[in-house]
């Protein structure tokens, strides 16, 4: 079972940016979060993780709580190519990545 | 492009059948793993091989097989096919193959099995 909650959808305007929420409340101590997205029917895509300091590379920021029970992953100027399924993942064992549903992110003009 | 290949693209094949998907993983990567994405199931782990060896066992059925040769490229096999068999494969690489360390899988494009 994934260990992660994420809404099923969300819309947003092209050029605005794309807040994805996720929680992980049950996250251990050292257990990194992982997101991936996949557009269609392609092979995941990695976009970044973290364990517990805010990261950001080319694609996306992640903010994750102090707490570490949930994250936020940005995409800063979201554009129609951006419109995918984006999974939240904490691995379970630490090899295996769990993906859940995941959320659909319509990207709108 | 994630630097993984998968071949073939597509295969078609009958029930009954046995085919073999190959994967190459990213250059410096040990490890690699294979993963199932039906329609009513969504992505599926199957299995983990880490410098030729088994490290991870998911939902794999004993019809299939998979195994990682000394160059690091690995070959899923499914035999006995099955109509339910019908899915998207993909493979993914990593360097240490252990998550738990910041490790990244990167993923290949695929391979669509069709069984009629």
């Amino acid at each position: 079972d994934a260990k992660t909650t994420q809404p099923p959808s969300m819309d947003c305007a092209e050029g605005r940016a794309a807040n994805l929420p996720c929680n992980h409340s049950t996250i251990s101590g050292n257990e990194y979060v992982y997101w991936y997205r996949q557009i269609h029917s392609q092979g995941p895509q990695y976009i970044i993780h973290g364990l517990k300091n805010n990261e950001t590379n080319e694609m996306a920021s992640l903010i994750i709580t102090e707490d570490r029970k949930s994250s936020t992953l940005i995409l800063p100027h979201a554009t129609l190519r951006d419109t995918a399924v984006y999974y939240c993942i904490v691995p379970e064992y630490g090899n295996k990545l769990v993906f859940g549903a995941g959320t659909i992110l319509r990207v709108k003009s | 492009d994630s630097g993984v290949t998968q071949t073939p693209k597509h295969l078609i094949t009958a029930t009954g059948q046995r085919v073999t998907l190959r994967c190459s993983p990213r250059s410096g990567d040990l490890s690699v793993y294979w993963y199932q994405q039906s329609l009513d199931q969504g992505l599926q782990f199957l299995i983990q091989y880490y410098n030729g060896e088994e490290r991870a066992k998911g939902n794999i059925l004993e019809r299939f097989s998979a195994q990682q040769f000394p160059d690091l490229h690995s070959e899923l096999n499914l035999s006995s096919l099955e109509l339910g068999d019908s899915a998207l494969y993909f493979c993914a690489s990593s360097v240490e193959g252990r998550l738990a360390g910041g490790d990244t899988q990167y993923f290949g494009p695929g391979t669509r099995l069709t069984v009629l």
